[in-house]
């Protein structure tokens, strides 16, 4: 069936260097992306999105790229900070469904 | 703004018992959506409000879940009666109406124990 999934479910870098998170999609019909960072006791909360129109936008000190052609979506994380730490969920929609469909998540663990 | 709110923030209950979770979306948002996260996985849907109408519930687990919006306000989530693998963290989230991609607003979510 069609899934939203992640290549690595935890991620270990030190303060002040980038960190790249990935994720794969199946459905060739998503065309509406977001990720999400929880923490811990919280919801999920909006980080950035992007559209299928588009293959790549930044926000304050985040990039998302897109890549279409091999369903892959990456969340980067420009001179990461103690307080970047959370697990970061991908998330895709398609025009057909209100309801977003979610990865299984990826620790990222910041070190001093 | 509020944000969206959920009631409680943390459940424990017996297997058979019956538990109601409650959202408060934010004012104004007519979508609202129940999310569940089962042992870690991922996030999973379960159903969406237009108002108070039931939109999609295709992913509603089985009938011991019920929700509801009377009102087209807050929505509750009723499990009944509870298993064991209904544990997990419940999340509402809700959306502005509106043609266009709109960004899901996530409540705390509900941690619920069934033991």
């Amino acid at each position: 069936g069609e899934s939203v999934g992640l290549h690595l479910p935890t991620l270990s870098v030190q303060e002040g260097d980038n960190s790249i998170i990935n994720c794969a999609y199946s459905n060739s019909a998503s065309d509406y992306f977001i990720w999400y960072k929880q923490e811990s006791g919280k919801g999920p909360q909006f980080i950035i999105d992007i559209r299928s129109n588009m293959d790549k936008r930044q926000g304050q000190r985040v990039t998302v790229l897109l890549n279409k052609t091999v369903k892959h979506l990456s969340l980067q994380i420009a001179a990461t900070q103690p307080g970047d730490s959370a697990v970061y969920f991908c998330a895709e929609k398609d025009r057909g469904n209100n309801d977003m469909r979610f990865g299984a998540g990826t620790r990222l663990t910041v070190k001093p | 703004e509020a944000g969206v709110t959920q009631f409680p923030s943390h459940s424990v209950i017996e297997k058979g018992q019956t538990v109601t979770l409650r959202c408060d979306p934010i004012s104004g948002h007519d979508n609202l959506y129940w999310y569940r996260r089962v042992m870690g996985k991922e996030i999973k849907f379960l159903l969406h409000f237009v108002k108070e109408s039931k939109q999609d519930e295709s992913g509603m687990p089985n009938n011991r879940f019920l929700a509801e919006r009377t009102g087209g306000t807050y929505s509750t989530l009723k499990v009944q009666p509870a298993e064991l693998e209904d544990s997990g963290v419940y999340f509402c989230a809700s959306s502005p109406l509106g043609a266009g991609y709109n960004e899901q607003f996530f409540g705390p979510g509900t941690r619920l124990t069934v033991l």
